[in-house]
């Protein structure tokens, strides 16, 4: 597609609901990360995948969270147990590039999180 | 440690002026590149520039200019004749070369007063 496409774009989820929030990145990038982003902060590093490989899961704050890119393409990342710090908007970003140069990154629209 | 600082949350400017947003960073690595995007209230990111620690040649494009200077770690940016269209929040990041992540500012929220 012309750009990183995330579904849901908005989710209200339960406290103890798991949830799994979709990125499409862009036809061909290799490049594959995931942020969170809390009200008022900039975004955080969560995960970063190359093709389908988990390259750096460091920045996923707890073992409630779980990222996959199965085929090398679309991503899913997967929140069990939210509880309601976890509130916050997900971005999804891809990149062409495989790693050691970085031309920047072309993110998505995000899906904003509520845990209620 | 990666680290970026911008220090004004919130800026309130009238339409045709200028305004500038300071980015200091921290970091170890000699080598290192800096960005800056731009997040209107449609959530994406949009990137506007990257620039690596090797070039401290200042930017112009458009209405929107950066001055590096490594020698006081300071990547700033400024919008001239500033436009509704302008309003957003705008991050500063860090990314040290052969590293995956990018380290972001809070942001400034410019916001631009017809």
């Amino acid at each position: 597609g012309a750009g990183v496409s995330q579904s849901p774009r908005y989710k209200v989820a339960k406290r103890g609901q798991d949830v799994a929030l979709r990125c499409d990145p862009i036809s061909g990038h290799v490049s594959l990360f995931w942020y969170q982003q809390a009200l008022g902060q900039g975004p955080e590093f969560l995960t970063y995948f190359q093709n389908e490989a988990q390259l750096d899961k460091s920045g996923l704050p707890s073992d409630r969270f779980f990222a996959e890119r199965p085929e090398g393409s679309v991503s899913t990342l997967k929140i069990q147990r939210t509880q309601q710090e976890d509130s916050a908007v997900y971005l999804c970003a891809s990149s062409l590039a495989r790693g050691d140069i970085n031309y920047g990154y072309t993110f998505g629209s995000g899906t904003r999180l509520t845990v209620v | 440690a990666q680290k970026v600082t911008q220090a004004q949350t919130e800026i309130s400017v009238v339409e045709k002026e200028d305004v500038t947003l300071d980015c200091v960073y921290e970091t170890r690595d000699t080598t290192y590149y800096l960005f800056w995007y731009k997040q209107p209230p449609s959530g994406e990111l949009v990137f506007l520039i990257r620039r690596n620690s090797f070039d401290e040649q200042n930017e112009i494009s458009g209405r929107y200019s950066w001055n590096f200077q490594k020698s006081t770690s300071s990547f700033n940016f400024t919008i001239t004749a500033s436009q509704v269209v302008d309003s957003a929040v705008y991050f500063c990041a860090l990314n040290p070369y052969g590293n995956n992540r990018l380290a972001f500012g809070k942001g400034n929220q410019v916001v631009v007063i017809p």
